[in-house]
């Protein structure tokens, strides 16, 4: 089975600094989607950014950028300029490629705050 | 394009009743999933709709039930309710055979089973 893992319960940033939040999976497949989920206090879970494992560049979204290794199934989000906005808990997730729609498989999270 | 909606957005059971959570997909999506977030967790995965016929089951009892509509939304339903089932549910439409990404989720309901 598939696992995710995110090791850092807690982080902090100052406005306008750059973060980095660690991911690491467990997995036999060699096809698969990775993803970043933003979950703000609205519990709406938010798509940041996703990578196709075929693809060796590393997903670029505006100010959200990751890198993917995937020799050592690690999966990290940069956040740059971080903004008040962008606290929230931030989920990595995992999806095993498939014809029809596999279920996501998510770590446990990591709670983002941003300091003024 | 409207997006996910789910109801209640709270509720409060009592261990043992059965409850029923309502969640209405994305216009033009026909896939529905339903994730249970325990308190400090990520959402894990309980089952999928298509067709309206279960389409994939995570590790949970079969006292969580579902049913998907022929308008796309779907309801779950869990019986004997325990108090670990206190959790957020959430549900995510799509479409099928959609590839990457492609969920949409609502923004929950908040089970507190007493």
């Amino acid at each position: 089975a598939q696992t995710v893992t995110q090791s850092q319960p807690e982080m902090s940033v100052q406005e306008a600094e750059t973060v980095t939040l660690s991911c690491t999976y467990d997995t036999s497949e060699s096809d698969y989607y990775l993803f970043w989920y933003k979950q703000p206090p609205s519990r709406q879970m938010i798509l940041v950014i996703r990578q196709e494992a075929y693809k060796q560049q590393n997903a670029t979204e505006n100010r959200f950028s990751v890198n993917f290794q995937k020799a050592a199934k690690s999966f990290s989000l940069k956040i740059s300029d971080s903004q008040l906005g962008d606290a929230a808990m931030y989920f990595c997730a995992y999806r095993r490629y498939n014809s029809g729609n596999t279920p996501l498989v998510f770590g446990k999270g990591t709670r983002l705050s941003v300091i003024a | 394009e409207t997006g996910v909606t789910q109801s209640p957005t709270h509720l409060i059971k009592t261990r043992g009743q059965q409850v029923t959570l309502r969640c209405s997909s994305q216009s033009g999506h026909n896939t529905v999933s339903w994730y249970q977030q325990a308190l400090g967790q990520g959402p894990q995965f309980i089952f999928q709709y298509y067709r309206e016929e279960e389409n994939g089951r995570g590790n949970f009892p079969p006292r969580f039930s579902g049913l998907q509509f022929p308008n796309y939304s779907s309801e779950l339903n869990v019986n004997a309710l325990e108090l670990d089932d206190s959790a957020l549910y959430l549900c995510a439409s799509s479409e099928m055979n959609r590839g990457l990404g492609g969920y949409t989720f609502g923004s929950g309901t908040r089970l507190t089973v007493v």
